[in-house]
């Protein structure tokens, strides 16, 4: 089992439509959680943080975590074409200081 | 603030060549990290620095790796004797002081092994 999973998609959403990402982890010694985005050839860009159980929002972006369940999910509203990237889902475990991240989902926004 | 810096963004080289890449944090970030990414996965945690300190390398990281932040600013990563399997993007990221900050990154190193 890999210590963090992501679905590979890619998931299609129609333009502003909601779109959902998940992630799951293995580790329950996860502290934190974060999502990136990452255009084709390009680096991952940070969209959201969460320590916390709950619901995280930022302008269109809201990241959810269960940690009972080991489970980070990122919501984007009103998706836009430009939207459209790989989301990575990364892990911070309490004894180290590196991120652990999954396979990332492609997303795509059709117009 | 400027972003993290990596420096050269491609890099083709032939097998068996040594490489060495730098890598410019953000101002003031005490933490740097490298990664190593290929093509469909996320990035691999290579290893951390906290100033000018060594903390935490990963087993991925064999002899042929070497890395150094020799004033706890800009830090280089060096392969000696590269291999095929070298070929990847080589990510740096930095980070604040703190628990939980989060890691920013540049645009990463590109390297090709002929």
């Amino acid at each position: 089992q890999k210590e963090v999973e992501q679905n590979s998609g890619p998931l299609s959403v129609p333009e502003g439509a909601i779109a959902s990402l998940n992630c799951t982890y293995s580790d329950r010694g996860s502290q934190s959680f974060f999502w990136y985005r990452q255009y084709s050839g390009k680096s991952p860009e940070l969209i959201m943080f969460i320590y916390s159980n709950g619901d995280k929002e930022d302008g269109r972006f809201t990241a959810q975590l269960n940690k009972a369940s080991q489970y980070v999910s990122l919501l984007i509203r009103d998706s836009q074409p430009s939207d459209s990237a790989t989301y990575l889902c990364a892990v911070k475990v309490d004894s180290s200081y590196k991120l652990i991240f999954g396979s990332g989902t492609r997303l795509l926004v059709r117009p | 603030d400027t972003g993290v810096s990596q420096d050269p963004r491609h890099k083709i080289t032939k097998r068996g060549q040594n490489v060495t890449f730098r890598c410019d944090p953000i101002s003031e970030h005490n933490r740097l990290y490298w990664y190593r990414q290929t093509l469909g996965q996320g990035p691999e945690f290579l290893t951390y620095f906290q100033n000018e300190a060594q903390l935490e390398k990963s087993r991925l990281l064999s002899d042929r790796f070497s890395a150094e932040r020799p004033k706890g600013s800009f830090s280089t990563l060096e392969i000696q004797r590269t291999e095929q399997g070298d070929s990847a993007m080589y990510l740096c990221a930095s980070s604040p002081r703190g628990g939980n900050q989060p890691q920013h990154f540049g645009d990463g190193t590109r390297l090709s092994i002929l």
